[in-house]
């Protein structure tokens, strides 16, 4: 089973502050994909990552996929409260299209 | 259009008893699949189905079973409820375009299943 470790898992911070998610695994994977969940609904698609060292920004998000596509990042910067929720990691599987693994989650608040 | 619909939100069952929670898609989406989502472990894959008539087992299929007889329906029965199955339910579909890597997947709004 492939596994994608994430860190922090619990992340509290104050407005205006940046910080970094972390991926990890030992697995290589076709692509990376990066959702976000609020409570009582299901993940959406934030941005999907194809090519090892990819760099992806959607405003104040910054998504990295790393050289050899085992591991990725996300940095938000100057967070806001509408940036928090459950962030989900989940790596593709070369040759099983759509068959994704997902990583751990963190949970990030922001706050006033 | 209405996306996946998930039927039904929340249900409680007792250990033993059988259920099936239903999942719709309105996009015309080939591949589906079915989530469960427990704390601290993001999503793990149950089934999952490449097209009508075809299934296929995930990470953790032991106590499920599912069917696709549609392209448009992927029901998950329960067989024998077990408080180990407790958990939020999602379900999920997506496209193929053949030779692009990460076609989203369009998640629905979860069952959360309790068994006592």
């Amino acid at each position: 089973t492939q596994l994608l470790e994430q860190s922090p898992q619990f992340l509290s911070i104050q407005e205006g502050e940046n910080l970094t998610v972390y991926c990890n695994s030992s697995s290589v994977f076709s692509s990376l994909q990066w959702y976000r969940q609020e409570p009582g609904e299901g993940p959406v698609l934030l941005v999907t990552v194809v090519t090892g060292g990819e760099v992806k920004k959607l405003k104040r998000l910054t998504f990295q996929f790393g050289d050899a596509r085992k591991d990725s990042s996300l940095h938000i910067t100057a967070a806001q409260p509408g940036d928090t929720g459950l962030y989900l990691c989940a790596g593709e599987n070369t040759g099983t299209a759509s068959k994704l693994t997902f990583g751990t989650g963190t949970r990030l608040q922001v706050t006033l | 259009n209405a996306g996946v619909t998930q039927t039904p939100k929340f249900q409680v069952l007792k250990t033993g008893q059988s259920m099936t929670l239903q999942c719709a898609q309105d996009m015309n989406h080939e591949y589906m699949s079915w989530y469960r989502q427990d704390p601290g472990m993001g999503l793990r894959l149950i089934h999952y189905s490449v097209g009508a008539g075809i299934t296929d087992q995930g990470e953790v299929p032991n106590g499920y079973n599912v069917s696709r007889s549609t392209t448009e329906d992927f029901p998950l029965r329960l067989l024998s409820a077990a408080p180990s199955q407790t958990s939020v339910y999602f379900c999920a579909s997506s496209y193929r375009i053949w030779g692009r890597k990460g076609n989203e997947q369009f998640f629905g709004p979860g069952t959360r299943l309790t068994v006592l």
